[in-house]
């Protein structure tokens, strides 16, 4: 059983620029959860999701940032005109449930904003 | 405000000697809690988890972890370093009911003198 796998690992983008960030979750793994480190510092969470529905957005920000979960194929973190703050390393983890389960991540997409 | 509190950035240990990692939560409720690992570069591996029931917990590469109530710790402990656990440790904690939006620690850095 494949982990949590997320492409690509590494991206580099200009400023302005969109990035895409995918993320397959585990077999039979129905929630995804997106997060976001900072250079020295840890995880904060971004959103969650369920096949097409938004769960939780509660640390997305407001503009630039979505997340999708279709019915079919990865999640995909989307940042449209990125900007250097941007730069950081994003995380997928899914899990099989909600309650008595825990997340699994991936290695992460560390992008660069130059 | 739910938070969690590392109160350790760094910390040096020689081979063989014994370690704890400090956790503080504030949640409302017990929450679930977590201790994950990162190498340089890597995804976060979990090394344990508490969901319910005793307060002791097992986890892999020889730690553990004790739940404390009355502290509102989770502190992570290993009787004997070895050198491969030079890392990052993240203590994470989750509310009942919210599946696995975690709220993250800022770290631990162990470093191990051979």
């Amino acid at each position: 059983n494949a982990g949590v796998m997320q492409n690509p690992r590494h991206l580099v983008r200009r400023r302005g620029q969109e990035a895409r960030l995918r993320c397959s979750p585990m077999k039979g793994h129905s929630h995804v959860y997106w997060y976001r480190q900072l250079p020295e510092e840890g995880l904060k969470f971004m959103v969650y999701l369920q096949k097409e529905n938004i769960i939780d957005e509660s640390g997305m920000p407001k503009e630039r940032f979505s997340a999708e979960f279709p019915k079919e194929g990865p999640s995909i973190l989307r940042i449209q005109q990125v900007v250097r703050g941007d730069s950081a390393a994003y995380f997928c983890a899914s899990s099989p449930g909600t309650e008595n389960t825990e997340a699994f991540f991936g290695q992460g997409t560390r992008l660069t904003v130059v | 405000a739910q938070s969690v509190t590392q109160p350790d950035i760094h910390i040096t240990v020689s081979e063989g000697a014994s370690l704890e990692l400090r956790c503080n939560y504030s949640y409302g409720a017990t929450p679930y809690l977590f201790w994950y690992v990162q190498s340089p570069g890597q995804g976060l591996q979990l090394l344990l988890k508490y969901f319910s029931g005793d307060t002791l917990v097992q986890g892999i590469k020889g730690f553990e972890a004790e739940f404390k109530r009355s502290q509102s710790s989770f502190n992570l402990r290993k009787p004997s370093v070895h050198w491969s656990d030079a890392a990052e440790y993240f203590c994470a904690a989750g509310g009942r009911g919210g599946g696995n939006k975690l709220t993250f620690g800022t770290g631990t850095q162990l470093k191990v003198e051979l």
